[in-house]
């Protein structure tokens, strides 16, 4: 069955510190589609970044890197030099695609706080 | 261009009331989607449509919820007889197409939050 785990619930550090979310998923199906999504104090969710099954070179945007390894089943993300504004819930989900679906299984999130 | 507008923001109701909330999808998206989140975790599909047509309602309690997209535009989700385990952020999404949903190129409200006492 699809599952995202993300076991840190909560993540406190200092601006300017680095901070890194884990993701860990399990599927049967060899085409999917993996996100990570930002839900900040107003509640919507915001989109930040798609990788597929099939595409596991690393994503840098800015500040944000991705790390995508198909071999331990994870698709973590790095927040480099934190900054307050980054304090929300950030959820890894899953999509299998090849399956026909486009519903999207999430995580349960991690709540990070950067304080000033 | 206007976001996804969602109402009403908040909602305190008793249980065993109706309650109904409301989207608007962002104009020209066909898909839209329901979600449920309950209080510390993800968000949990209850139904997706494809312009007026159901594409997913698996998850969607149906003795109790219902859900409508008559016009393929905005739509009405309703819960009724409310329990206390509906309290939670009711999240509208919508996307240009099931292609673009499959890929999560959703775009959400800022959802309706249910407090049922």
């Amino acid at each position: 069955a699809q599952k995202v785990t993300q076991a840190q619930t909560e993540i406190s550090v200092v601006e300017k510190e680095d901070v890194t979310l884990d993701c860990v998923y399990e599927t049967r199906d060899t085409t999917y589609y993996l996100f990570w999504y930002k839900q900040p104090p107003s509640g919507e969710l915001v989109f930040l970044i798609r990788r597929n099954s099939f595409d596991e070179q690393n994503e840098i945007s800015g500040r944000y890197s991705w790390n995508f390894q198909k071999s331990t089943s994870s698709f973590n993300f790095t927040i480099t030099a934190s900054q307050v504004v980054d304090s929300a819930v950030y959820f890894c989900a899953l999509s299998e695609a090849g399956r026909g679906t486009d519903k999207l299984i999430f995580g349960t999130g991690t709540r990070l706080q950067v304080f000033p | 261009e206007a976001g996804v507008a969602q109402s009403p923001r908040y909602k305190i109701i008793e249980k065993r009331q109706s309650v109904a909330f409301w989207c608007n999808p962002i104009s020209g998206h066909a898909t839209l989607y329901w979600y449920q989140q309950i209080l510390g975790q993800g968000p949990k599909l209850l139904i997706q449509f494809q312009n007026n047509g159901v594409v997913d309602d698996s998850q969607l309690p149906k003795d109790r919820f219902s859900a409508e997209r008559l016009k393929g535009v905005d739509s009405t989700l309703k819960i009724q007889p409310a329990k206390l385990e509906d309290s939670a952020v009711y999240l509208c999404a919508s996307s240009l197409d099931r292609l673009a949903g499959a890929a999560g190129e959703l775009f959400f409200g800022e959802g309706s939050r249910l407090t049922v006492l």
